[in-house]
């Protein structure tokens, strides 16, 4: 059963901001965010993960509710490179949660 | 810091044939993963290693599909006899610690298989 839910496809041009959604209405205390990107005919690899606190890299910035129950990927400027399928997974500490497990996505287009 | 390894990258096959791939995790991670891809979906868990251990194999189809890991680093996967299901990209992975859920897990690229 999915714990996340993505819009299926994402629209873009280049050079201006992203603002990828993901709803986690059952997160669990303990459960971390991550999101790993796909390119195509690639693995996945991972972009970000967080807990509480809103997290910025190289890659990305991850900005969770303050009630957990949801966040949103920031790709500050997207590229061409940028155009790939991002998952948003959960990722907890007992079980079948310790897993990751991947949804469907988001398939991001971008516009040149 | 080399990657995760697979090979072959692509494979084609008869139905009812075996195929194996062979898959070399980052050096010093512990736990390795093994993922079936098929096309439009998002990967799905097949078998998880700790070492040379089983941690989880709940979705594997083990009437057909065998993994090891011997020596706690190369991995291989194999299927026999393969059926068109199971045409799909196997995806290997590994990460440092089992079961952190902040640990960062790295994908290699993939063998694709195609059954026909």
């Amino acid at each position: 059963d999915a714990k996340t839910t993505q819009p299926n496809s994402m629209e873009s041009n280049e050079e201006e901001p992203v603002h990828l959604p993901c709803n986690h209405s059952t997160i669990s205390g303990t459960d971390y965010i991550h999101w790993y990107r796909q390119l195509p005919s690639q693995g996945p690899e991972y972009v970000i993960h967080g807990l509480t606190s809103n997290v910025n890299n190289r890659m990305a910035s991850l900005a969770i509710a303050e009630d957990r129950k949801s966040s949103t990927l920031i790709l500050h400027r997207a590229t061409l490179r940028d155009a790939a399928v991002y998952y948003c997974i959960l990722k907890g500490m007992r079980g079948s949660a310790r897993q990751l497990t991947f949804g469907s996505g988001t398939q991001l287009t971008v516009l040149p | 810091e080399a990657g995760v390894a697979q090979s072959p990258r692509y494979k084609i096959i008869e139905k009812r044939q075996s195929v194996a791939f062979w898959c070399n995790p980052i050096s010093g991670h512990a736990t390795l993963y093994w993922y079936q891809q098929i096309l439009g979906q998002g990967p799905k868990l097949l078998i998880q290693f700790q070492n040379n251990g089983v941690v989880d194999d709940s979705q594997l189809p083990k009437d057909r599909f065998s993994a090891e890991r011997l020596k706690g680093v190369d991995s291989t996967l194999k299927i026999q006899p393969a059926k068109l299901e199971d045409s799909a990209v196997y995806l290997c992975a590994s990460s440092s610690r089992v079961g952190a859920p902040g640990n960062t897990i790295y994908f290699g690229e993939g063998s694709w298989l195609t059954v026909v």
